[in-house]
């Protein structure tokens, strides 16, 4: 059963450096979204993706974030400029039906 | 009020008993109600997804109350393999919206 896949399982970096966290989700997805998890915390919503656009975000993706499909497989999500506080589990997901379907997570570290 | 409330436990319970968990929701726009089991460090997977008549999928059964604004889980016969922390997830349209969890742990 294909599964969505994300790279890399564990990403560290410098406080105020870019990262690119990576995703492929399974073919049949139309709807794509990002979700974090500090560690502890339950896990929020970021981002909703469709049509090569963003659908929905919430208050916590800000101009620091952004999402795009640059080639119609991967999906990434790119923060300009890291914060301590960004370390957390980022998860994609996409959605079949009304249901969503989560890769195995990105953990970033931020020092 | 929280958007999605759980009892965070921890629950628990010897092999083979019966675990029942509560949920509320406080947006009554809510039009899709899952919950999803999360084990330590990975991502949430898909257990169920609740529908307004009541689901059962083998040991689990779910069920809706949308006049409460309530949904719960139950778990028959539980197995060691069930311990994880269990998520009530609610879509109220478009983005889901995460409880905190509620912590299983099926003792040998």
């Amino acid at each position: 059963e294909p599964e969505v896949t994300q790279t890399p399982s564990h990403q560290v970096t410098q406080m105020g450096q870019e990262v690119i966290l990576r995703c492929v989700p399974i073919s049949n997805h139309l709807y794509f979204y990002w979700y974090r998890q500090i560690l502890g915390q339950k896990v929020e919503f970021l981002v909703s993706f469709y049509n090569n656009e963003i659908s929905e975000k919430s208050e916590i993706f800000d101009d620091q974030f952004s999402v795009e499909r640059p080639d119609g497989s991967n999906f990434t999500l790119k923060i300009r400029s890291t914060k301590l506080e960004d370390s957390a589990m980022y998860f994609c997901a996409g959605r079949t039906g009304n249901e969503q379907f989560f890769g195995p997570g990105t953990r970033l570290t931020v020092l | 009020r929280k958007e999605v409330e759980q009892d965070p436990g921890p629950f628990n319970v010897p092999e083979g008993a019966t675990v029942a968990f509560n949920c509320t929701y406080s947006n009554s726009a809510s039009q899709s109600f899952f919950w999803y089991r999360q084990d330590c460090r990975k991502e949430p997977k898909l257990l169920m997804s609740v529908y307004s008549s009541g689901n059962e999928d083998g040991r689990f059964t779910a069920q809706l109350n949308r006049a409460s604004q309530y949904i719960s889980l139950l778990i028959r016969d539980s197995k060691l393999s069930d311990s994880a922390t269990y998520l009530c997830v609610v879509n109220p349209p478009g983005q889901l919206t995460f409880g905190s969890g509620t912590q299983l742990t099926v003792l040998p």
